[in-house]
């Protein structure tokens, strides 16, 4: 069966300081990737989506980056934070399930800029 | 503009209830629509997906149906339990926009005893 982890589950960081979140996937290949996040009070936003190692989409200009190093990792990544950067941050997958796309959601990272 | 719109943004029911949660959208042309719920501080369990092509889906006590014509979609919940206490989100993959599932802000359930 297949599964999703990210990590950290939290993280506090004051502003200006990098971040690095990281999702794996186990038990499928090529997986499609995505990064949501979810704004206190506010919908899931959809950030960055790939459809293989090294292709990067990004969905809206922001302070975030977003890279694909081997095939069931994704890492969200900023040089430096700001307060608009708190949230919770959802990893998710994909794959053609029953001839349409099901996307499956890891547990989140819950981050807090100071 | 692609939107989705959830109603009510929030719900509180006696347990044994049978509820009804709306979710309508801008744009006829999707590919599917996805119910999720999610629970305080946690990630998003998928509940039912209907395709374009479907006007329904059932699991268990729940049922989802599709109208494209009108935009709307309804997650049916027969029997409520405190146990379905969670936030219930709505989000639908549009036509064109591959892999992009644009959400709403969800309703937020609680069932009490």
């Amino acid at each position: 069966s297949q599964t999703i982890h990210q990590w950290p589950a939290t993280l506090v960081q004051p502003v200006g300081s990098p971040l690095s979140l990281e999702c794996t996937v186990e038990g499928t290949s090529n997986p499609n990737l995505y990064w949501y996040r979810q704004a206190a009070g506010r919908g899931l936003q959809l950030l960055f989506y790939s459809v293989g190692i090294g292709q990067i989409s990004s969905e809206v200009p922001q302070n975030l980056s977003a890279s694909r190093p081997q095939d069931r990792q994704f890492i969200l990544s900023s040089k430096k934070l700001l307060l608009s950067d708190s949230g919770f941050y959802l990893c998710a997958w994909s794959a053609w399930d029953r001839g349409t796309d099901t996307q499956y959601f890891g547990p989140g990272t819950r981050l807090t800029v100071l | 503009k692609q939107e989705v719109t959830q109603i009510p943004a929030a719900l509180s029911v006696p347990e044994g209830e049978n509820l009804v949660l709306n979710c309508s959208f801008t744009d006829s042309a999707i590919y599917n629509l996805q119910w999720f719920r999610q629970d305080p501080g946690k990630g998003l369990t998928s509940l039912l997906l209907i395709q374009s092509s479907q006007r329904e889906q059932t699991s268990g006590r729940l049922n989802a149906s599709l109208d494209k014509s009108s935009g709307r979609s309804t997650l049916y919940i027969a029997a409520s339990q405190p146990g379905d206490s969670a936030t219930y989100l709505c989000a639908v993959m549009f036509s064109g926009g591959y892999n992009k599932l644009i959400f709403g802000a969800g309703t937020r359930l609680a069932v009490h005893p």
